[in-house]
């Protein structure tokens, strides 16, 4: 079975800092992989995937995460965040192959950006 | 674009109390999927629609059905309502195939007392 860990609930950074929100998952075959972003009472929102190709993905808000498969891992990663970014962030992932697949999501990571 | 919507945001049921969340989308979506979200258990699949006209159990389907009325269309009801069924409600749809990412809907924030 698929799986998606987020080992921090909750991760505090300065703002102006670099940001990394980690994600490891396990999954049969190629993985399809993606982050969403929840902000207070509203619903997830896309950021950006990987599916094949370069191992750094850009995404929007000037988010980007980086695949690597040796260690089944795809962290979010941000030069410098801003108070604005603070929210519930989400990994996600599924086969890449083998026709309709259901999407496995992590238990998600509150990023707490400190003015 | 109205993309995913679902009705209604807002709902206190009492045990026992029957209730259909509905969630529609105008994206041409094939998949269409139910999950809740609770503190610290992340999101978790009630049930799915691959396509119009099937339906299938996801993680966490027990005291849930759903009807895929139309493409369009996928609806959630709770026949008899538990305090354990507080929960948010997302409804999602997606694109079949792997460049189907999902659009969420904004929420359904249901406490059952």
């Amino acid at each position: 079975a698929q799986s998606v860990a987020q080992p921090e609930d909750q991760v505090n950074v300065a703002e102006g800092n670099p940001l990394t929100v980690k994600c490891t998952y396990s999954v049969s075959g190629n993985p399809y992989l993606f982050w969403y972003v929840q902000y207070p009472n509203r619903g997830l929102q896309f950021l950006l995937k990987y599916i094949t190709g370069d191992n750094l993905v850009k995404g929007s808000y000037g988010f980007e995460a980086e695949f690597n498969k040796s260690q089944t891992s795809f962290h979010l990663k941000k030069p410098s965040a801003l108070v604005s970014d603070s929210a519930l962030y989400f990994c996600a992932v599924r086969p890449l192959s083998g026709g309709y697949q259901k999407v496995t999501f992590g238990t998600g990571t509150k990023l707490q950006v400190i003015p | 674009n109205a993309g995913v919507t679902q009705t209604p945001k807002f709902q206190v049921l009492k045990t026992g109390q029957s209730m259909t969340l509905q969630c529609a989308q105008d994206m041409n979506h094939n998949s269409m999927y139910w999950y809740r979200q609770d503190p610290g258990m992340g999101l978790r699949l009630i049930y799915y629609s691959a396509s119009e006209g099937t339906t299938d159990k996801g993680e966490v389907p027990n005291g849930y059905n759903v009807s895929r009325l139309n493409k369009r269309e996928f609806s959630l009801r709770l026949e008899s309502a538990a305090p354990s069924q507080t929960s948010v409600y997302f409804c999602a749809s997606s694109e079949s195939g792997p460049l189907g990412g999902y659009t969420f809907g904004s929420g359904t924030r249901l406490t059952v007392v």
